[in-house]
């Protein structure tokens, strides 16, 4: 079965400090991994897929197969990334719907 | 802007009743999924469309149905609403949806739905 396993439902740093959101999955295939952000409870925006290997608002994400995980880090957290951040697998095999983790909320303190 | 829009934004309703709610994809994408979101349940995939067609079906509640029209916008009905029922619905679309390697899907703004 496919899963998304997001950790930490909250996560608190300051200003500065580097930030990592865990991510594992659960998938016997390849996986395509994605970050999505969600703000105030508005349209969740994609942040990166690993295919791509872009660096989207300085966070970047390295897929491990040995840890079966993809964790979003960025090195210094903004104000302006408080927001809530989704994991999401989509098999490889075909264009068949995302699978979400649960969601960790980022809050960056002043 | 994802280009993706859903009306109404938000929608207020009385437990037992029903509801639509409408999403037109991306300019050019084929492929609609529905998902919903609630505090306790997270991001639940309901249901997508191909092309006019049902491609996959998630943990879609029998009292709720989806189609796609000819112009490939999309409607999620939701039936004999219950209280649970209140969420945030998204859609989101990607270009073709076919058997070629998953797709970004890009998301509308969602509608907030409150049964009372």
């Amino acid at each position: 079965a496919q899963r998304v396993t997001q950790p930490e439902k909250l996560l608190s740093v300051f200003k500065g400090a580097p930030v990592e959101l865990k991510c594992n999955y659960s998938y016997s295939g390849s996986p395509e991994l994605f970050w999505y952000v969600q703000y105030s409870r508005q349209r969740l925006q994609l942040l990166l897929r690993h295919i791509s290997r872009e660096s989207i608002k300085g966070f970047t994400a390295d897929l491990n197969k040995g840890e079966t995980s993809f964790h979003l880090k960025k090195p210094f957290a903004q104000e302006e990334d408080s927001a809530m951040y989704y994991c999401a697998l989509a098999p490889n095999s075909g264009n068949t719907p995302l699978v979400f983790g649960k969601g960790t909320r980022l809050s960056v303190i002043a | 802007d994802s280009g993706v829009t859903q009306t109404p934004k938000h929608l207020i309703t009385a437990t037992g009743q029903r509801v639509t709610l409408r999403c037109s994809p991306r300019s050019g994408d084929l492929s609609v999924y529905w998902y919903q979101q609630s505090l306790d349940q997270g991001l639940q995939f309901l249901i997508q469309y191909y092309n006019g067609e049902e491609r996959a079906k998630g943990n879609i509640l029998e009292r709720f149905s989806a189609q796609q029209f000819p112009d490939l916008h999309s409607e999620l009905n939701l039936s004999s609403l219950e209280l649970g029922d209140s969420a945030l619905y998204f859609c989101a679309s990607s270009p073709t949806g076919q058997r070629g390697g998953p797709e970004t899907q890009y998301f509308g703004p969602g509608t907030r739905l409150l049964v009372l």
